[in-house]
């Protein structure tokens, strides 16, 4: 079965505090890892997508980086705008026409003044 | 910019009521979904489309149900609501190309501001 394991469930950082969040995944052949941004009462939002081992894609302060068994979001000097849940998911090769996608429970990530 | 609009963003209602949850995108997009989503939970699919006339159940199984006649539209339907099925419900439509020659898809999905439904 597909999983999806985000760690840590939250974190608390200084402004300025550079940190990693966590993806863990076990799936039966990966077509794609991806990671979105939630804020509260809000819909996803879209980050970064990677597809093999040893990519990397950065935006901002947010940098996303793959192995064959997890990924990692890290965060060089975060400000308080980059406070939200961030959200890992994975879309497993299951045959031609699969669109589903295996989420984790996410990242509650705060940034203090 | 992604157009995505669910209407209403809270509704309460009383056990037995029909409801329609209303999603919209004026991207064009030939998918959609819905998706289920618990405080500290992960998101769920419980429904998706393919294009117009076409409809699938996702991994978790919902009583609610969906229809697909406009490109535009994707509306969910519970025709009798209950109290397990509170929760925030959370519509998204797709932008698919194909790249490298098609052997990989670049799939990213545009998600609506959710309905948090609560039956009393």
């Amino acid at each position: 079965e597909d999983q999806v394991t985000q760690s840590p469930e939250a974190l608390r950082l200084q402004e300025g505090e550079s940190s990693s969040l966590n993806c863990s995944y076990t799936v039966s052949g990966l077509r794609g890892l991806f990671w979105y941004r939630q804020d509260p009462g809000k819909g996803p939002e879209f980050l970064f997508t990677l597809y093999s081992a040893g990519e990397e894609k950065e935006k901002e302060r947010l940098k996303a980086t793959l192995t064959k068994k997890e990924s990692f979001l890290h965060i060089t000097a975060p400000k308080p705008e980059d406070s939200a849940t961030y959200l890992c998911a994975v879309r497993p090769y299951s045959g031609a026409g699969s669109y589903q996608l295996t989420f984790g429970k996410g990242t509650k990530l705060s940034v203090i003044p | 910019e992604a157009d995505i609009y669910q209407t209403p963003r809270y509704l309460v209602i009383g056990t037995g009521k029909k409801i329609t949850l209303e999603c919209s995108q004026t991207m064009g997009h030939d998918k959609m979904y819905w998706y289920q989503q618990d405080p500290g939970m992960e998101l769920h699919l419980i429904h998706y489309s393919y294009g117009v006339n076409s409809t699938e159940k996702g991994d978790l199984s919902s009583e609610s149900t969906v229809s697909r006649i406009r490109t535009e539209h994707f509306p969910l339907t519970l025709e009798s609501a209950r109290p397990s099925h509170t929760s925030q419900y959370l519509c998204a439509s797709s932008d698919l190309s194909n790249t490298l020659g098609g052997s990989l898809l670049r799939e990213k999905l545009f998600f609506g501001s959710g309905t948090q439904l609560s039956v009393l």
